[in-house]
């Protein structure tokens, strides 16, 4: 099993430009979920999904949209880059039910100029 | 209010030390907890789920407080190796299994 897959690893992107980053796991797991790590914030979840087709928001939706068209892949886009996006956005997944752990993706490390 | 709050630290403790890290959180309807490492720049993992009997491995033992909405981490012979951000992690099922981060104690282990 490949677990939980990022890409890309990096990008460095401008004010104003749009784009996907992907995520996928082979484990099917029901839960999927996007988070952004900053400096002294912590992990703050920006959308979550429990199933194909169902999507939420969490935390810190704003800027961002997602879609969960199959059980493997759930990716985030950024519709409109600024700079406060700079960050490192992690995916993770895991089953639906208790003391079920979640499993992280090796991140992407994003740069809005 | 957070969700769940840690001590950020630094922590910088000797080797062969115990250190305890501590956490609470707020949601009492809050089912599922873990403590998770973080290496710098990796992802985070985890180290060890937390039970309401309290649970060991190893070196490391975890324990939750219900009444006092209240987890912990202790780590006895401190290795070189156990520098890392550790994270308290909280699972809601009641608002759609829902995980939330405290913002993670740094520990440095000293030669």
């Amino acid at each position: 099993n490949a677990g939980v897959t990022q890409t890309p690893k990096f990008q460095v992107l401008k004010t104003g430009q749009s784009m996907t980053l992907q995520c996928a796991q082979d484990m099917n797991h029901e839960y999927m979920s996007w988070y952004r790590q900053d400096p002294g914030m912590g992990l703050r979840l920006i959308h979550y999904s429990v199933g194909a087709g169902i999507t939420d928001q969490g935390e810190v939706p704003n800027g961002y949209n997602v879609s969960r068209s199959t059980t493997e892949d759930f990716p985030l886009r950024l519709l409109s880059a600024a700079p406060s996006q700079t960050s490192v956005y992690f995916c993770a997944s895991s089953y639906v039910g208790q003391q079920e752990t979640q499993y992280f993706g090796p991140g992407t490390r994003l740069l809005v100029l | 209010r957070k969700e769940v709050e840690q001590d950020p630290g630094p922590f910088n403790v000797p080797e062969g030390a115990t250190v305890a890290f501590n956490c609470t959180y707020s949601n009492s309807a809050s089912q599922s907890f873990f403590w998770y490492r973080q290496d710098c720049r990796k992802e985070p993992k985890l180290l060890m789920s937390v039970y309401s009997s309290g649970n060991e491995d190893g070196r490391f033992t975890a324990q939750l407080n219900r009444a006092s909405q209240y987890i912990s981490l202790l780590i006895r012979d401190s290795k070189l190796s156990d520098s890392a951000t550790y994270l308290c992690v909280v699972n809601t099922l009641a608002t759609g299994n829902q995980f939330y981060f405290g913002t993670g104690t740094s520990l440095t282990v000293i030669p």
